[in-house]
């Protein structure tokens, strides 16, 4: 049983540009969270989604950032006109129910890099 | 709001070394406290948990016990390896608080040299 996969491993975008990450929760997971890791700080919660639904999008920047979870295919975080800010390690974690006891899978992330 | 702190790293030891690392927490309702372990190249897992007050989360020798009096839950093992090597993360989930993100610490790096 694969996993939670997240690609690509490594992003390099010009600013203004727009930067697409993706992430693949284990099999079976329908509960998907992103996290983003600045620079010397710790995780910080951005989205929950489950399937085609949006949840809880409290840590969520309120513009240039979105983020979805089709019914097929892997949870997708878009950050549109990326500025230097933005880089930092985002993880996604899955688990197969929700609720404040539930064990969540880590990816290995995805380091973006702003130019 | 809801906040961990942790202690700053890197923390360096020698193998077989006693390891304390110190986390506190601040939270609005009743936490689940968590310890992950991110080890290089890797997403981070879950170490242990402990879901309330005076209970003893343990794995891999590592231990970490619930203590609300002291809104503590300091992450102990008493002989540590090399390949304990990686980054700690304490964190909190507060019950019932909605879609319940993890909130975490900046994280502990340790070194174990041997």
């Amino acid at each position: 049983n694969a996993g939670v996969m997240q690609n690509p491993r490594h992003l390099v975008r010009r600013r203004g540009q727009e930067a697409r990450l993706r992430c693949s929760p284990m099999k079976g997971h329908s509960h998907v969270y992103w996290y983003r890791q600045l620079p010397e700080e710790g995780l910080k919660f951005m989205v929950y989604l489950q399937k085609e639904n949006i949840i809880d999008e409290s840590g969520m920047p309120k513009e240039r950032f979105s983020a979805e979870f089709p019914k097929e295919g892997p949870s997708i975080l878009r950050i549109q006109q990326v500025v230097r800010g933005d880089s930092a390690a985002y993880f996604c974690a899955s688990s197969p129910r929700g609720g404040p006891n539930e064990k969540l899978f880590f990816g290995s992330g995805t380091q973006l890099s702003v130019l | 709001g809801d906040s961990v702190t942790q202690m700053e790293g890197p923390v360096t030891l020698s193998e077989e070394a006693f390891l304390t690392i110190n986390c506190t927490y601040t939270a609005t309702g009743y936490p689940s406290l968590f310890w992950y372990v991110q080890y290089p190249g890797e997403g981070l897992q879950l170490l242990l948990k402990a879901t309330k007050a005076d209970d003893k989360g343990s794995n891999k020798g590592f231990e970490a016990t619930y203590r609300k009096e002291t809104t503590s839950f300091h992450l102990e093992k008493g002989s540590v390896q090399v390949s304990d090597s990686a980054v700690y993360f304490c964190a909190l989930s507060v019950s019932g608080g909605g879609a319940d993100g993890l909130t975490f610490g900046k994280g502990t790096h340790l070194i174990i040299q041997p």
